[in-house]
């Protein structure tokens, strides 16, 4: 059973326009929720991450949304550019047990 | 400071066969962890060490050992190794219960 559901499975953008990738999650014990992104052939790298206490959080170009209630949350990608074109995914963690999503293939069109 | 290494980066075995994955970190950190990746799955947590001398269960240990007898390295052993183990295979450390930083992977084909 996937404790994360991540949508959509791919997205294609246009140069500057805006992905958006959701996430849900189910177990209230989370605590912490990162974004990785991925290119091919290497290992996840950490994007940005958010604690449950706080509803947003932008780095640059990059925002998390976070709706606890509704236990779901959510990555922004503004001025989409074609280096951002990877595989992402979320996860939800507590301690020494992290759940990912089954990520999001992301293209930007040029 | 070259972070997380994983050897080897690829490796193709014949089922029933038997082998070692190394990962090893020069952060310092505390927590080692091993994952598989699976197309459509994302990442799954197969064992964690919180310590030199302790390992873990995760989500799916089956199959696998591990063994973490000097903080910097974390082993993952495959007794006899099966087809529905062929996968990419990353390690991790963290230095907290939160940041997890990856290496580049093992690519294990299981014919």
């Amino acid at each position: 059973q996937q404790q994360v559901k991540q949508s959509p499975q791919s997205l294609i953008v246009q140069k500057g326009g805006i992905s958006i990738i959701n996430c849900a999650y189910e177990n209230t014990a989370f605590d912490y929720f990162p974004w990785y992104q991925q290119f091919p052939g290497k290992g996840p790298a950490l994007l940005i991450a958010i604690r449950p206490d706080v509803s947003e959080k932008k780095e640059g170009r990059f925002t998390i949304s976070f709706n606890k209630s509704a236990k779901q949350f959510s990555l922004h990608i503004m001025d989409s550019q074609p280096g951002d074109s990877a595989t992402y995914f979320c996860a939800a963690s507590k301690p020494h047990d992290m759940r990912f999503g089954a990520g999001t293939r992301l293209t930007v069109k040029p | 400071n070259a972070g997380v290494t994983q050897t080897p980066k690829f490796r193709v075995l014949k089922t029933g066969q038997s082998m070692t994955l190394l990962c090893a970190q020069d952060m310092n950190h505390e927590y080692m962890y091993w994952y598989r990746q699976d197309p459509g799955m994302g990442l799954r947590l197969i064992h964690y060490s919180v310590g030199e001398g302790t390992t873990a269960k995760g989500e799916v240990p089956d199959g696998y050992n591990v063994s973490r007898l000097k903080k910097q390295n974390f082993l993952l052993g495959l007794e006899s190794a099966a087809p529905s183990q062929t996968s990419v295979y990353f390690c991790a450390s963290s230095a907290a219960t939160d940041t997890q930083y990856f290496g580049p992977g093992t690519r294990l084909t299981v014919l």
